[in-house]
């Protein structure tokens, strides 16, 4: 079974400050990797996703993420925090050659301090 | 191209009912899958559906089904309501319904159990 944990409930920084969320994955097997936003009172919207291509994964508004195997982690990173990044964030994981079961973390809020 | 699609956005019902929402995916989509999102518990797997067939289930009490429809439209169900079951109730559809492919989200219906 794959799991996913996301160090943080709550994280702020000032605009136009490096935004860091955190997320550590558990997987018997190679892992699919997602980042998810999600604004208030709606869905949740893809960020970038690793699938065993490059580890450095570029997404979309300027965040990236970086697959690190020997750290089992994805953190998601954008060197300049905008008013427009706050939102949840959620990391998820699914298995390769899996049916379209997708684990999620328990997200992380981003405020953005102006 | 048309999203996701889920009605009602909002529903408020008394405990004991039950409450049916419908989840229209993105054309071409045969796979979807339900989640529920609390603030305590994050986004929970309830089921996915692919071609009509339930694939895989997540850890709900049976008061909690699905179906899908031969055009991919779903459905799910919740019987015998209770307070617990106050959520947002998220569907997202797959093209694929492989692992490696993103999920695309509805807005979700939020159900108030009252």
């Amino acid at each position: 079974a794959q799991s996913v944990t996301q160090l943080g409930s709550h994280v702020s920084v000032s605009e136009g400050a490096l935004v860091l969320l955190r997320c550590n994955y558990s997987s018997s097997v190679p892992p699919y990797l997602f980042w998810y936003v999600q604004y208030p009172n709606q869905g949740l919207q893809l960020l970038l996703k690793y699938t065993s291509a490059a580890t450095l994964v570029k997404g979309i508004n300027g965040f990236e993420a970086e697959f690190k195997k020997s750290e089992t982690s994805f953190h998601l990173t954008k060197p300049s925090a905008h008013m427009s990044d706050a939102a949840e964030y959620f990391c998820a994981v699914s298995v390769s050659g899996g049916y379209q079961k997708v684990t999620f973390g328990t997200g992380t809020k981003l405020q953005v301090i102006p | 191209k048309a999203g996701v699609t889920q009605t009602p956005r909002y529903l408020i019902k008394t405990r004991g009912q039950q409450v049916t929402l419908s989840c229209s995916p993105i054309s071409g989509h045969r796979s979807v899958s339900w989640y529920q999102q609390t603030p305590g518990q994050g986004l929970q797997f309830l089921f996915e559906y692919f071609s009509e067939t339930q694939r895989n289930k997540g850890n709900f009490p049976g008061r909690f089904s699905g179906r899908q429809f031969s055009n991919s439209r779903s459905e799910m169900n919740v019987s015998t309501l209770e307070l617990g079951d106050s959520a947002l109730y998220l569907c997202a559809s797959n093209p694929t319904g492989q692992g490696d492919t993103e999920a695309f989200f509805g807005q979700g219906t939020r159900l108030t159990v009252v």
